[in-house]
């Protein structure tokens, strides 16, 4: 059974580039939450997706966009990059509100 | 405004020896507190879910507890694969979010 799947597993990206992150949930899950990590904290949430809307959206602004399709997988878009997008991006799914969270490794974004 | 704290921020043991961890928090209303454990790398991984005070769930040498205002990771005879960052999160009653806490950074030293 395979778990949270993210790709890609690092990424360099340029100042003011876009980039595209994306999602494979758990086998069963319907609900993607994507998180960011910077280096020594915890994840902050950026937003969540159900049924293929954005649910609720955490304190980031409009450059960081998102999408769930029909099969549950989920893409999160960053525009305009600063170097300050450097972060590890979680991806997590879970079925149900009160479910914990299951998480992928991470995609490791380098803005330079 | 939902706010996670965790202390120590960072803790060092020598196998063997047992330590709690703490994560205090302050929500308008508790969904539910999450453990996880993370290692360098990796995404966290899902330990415990704890949903009402004086709960108490256990696996291996981790035990979690939970009061009104904090919870315990309680670390029996450590061993060096024990070693990784624990994280705690709460969901709230009002939205859909989980509020993580920055994490403590376990290491056991053989």
């Amino acid at each position: 059974d395979a778990g949270v799947t993210q790709s890609p597993t690092h990424l360099i990206k340029t100042r003011g580039q876009q980039v595209t992150l994306r999602c494979s949930p758990k086998s069963g899950h319907d609900t993607v939450s994507w998180y960011q990590q910077a280096l020594g904290q915890g994840p902050q949430f950026i937003f969540q997706y159900y049924e293929e809307e954005e649910r609720q959206r955490g304190n980031f602004p409009d450059r960081f966009s998102g999408h769930q399709f029909p099969n549950y997988s989920s893409e999160l878009n960053v525009n305009a990059l600063l170097l300050g997008d450097s972060a590890l991006y979680l991806c997590a799914s879970s079925s149900g509100t009160n479910s914990p969270l299951h998480f992928g490794n991470g995609t490791r974004l380098t803005v330079t | 405004e939902d706010q996670v704290t965790q202390s120590p921020e960072a803790l060092r043991l020598q196998e063997g020896e047992s330590s709690s961890l703490n994560c205090s928090y302050t929500v308008s209303g508790l969904r539910g507190l999450f453990w996880y454990r993370q290692d360098p790398g990796k995404g966290p991984e899902f330990l415990f879910t704890l949903y009402s005070a004086g709960e108490e769930k256990e696996k291996e040498r981790l035990k979690a507890t939970l009061t009104k205002k904090e919870s315990f990771l309680h670390i029996t005879a450590p061993k060096p694969e024990d070693s990784a960052t624990y994280l705690c999160a709460v969901g709230t009653n009002y939205g859909q979010n989980f509020v993580f806490g920055p994490g403590t950074r376990l290491s056991v030293l053989p």
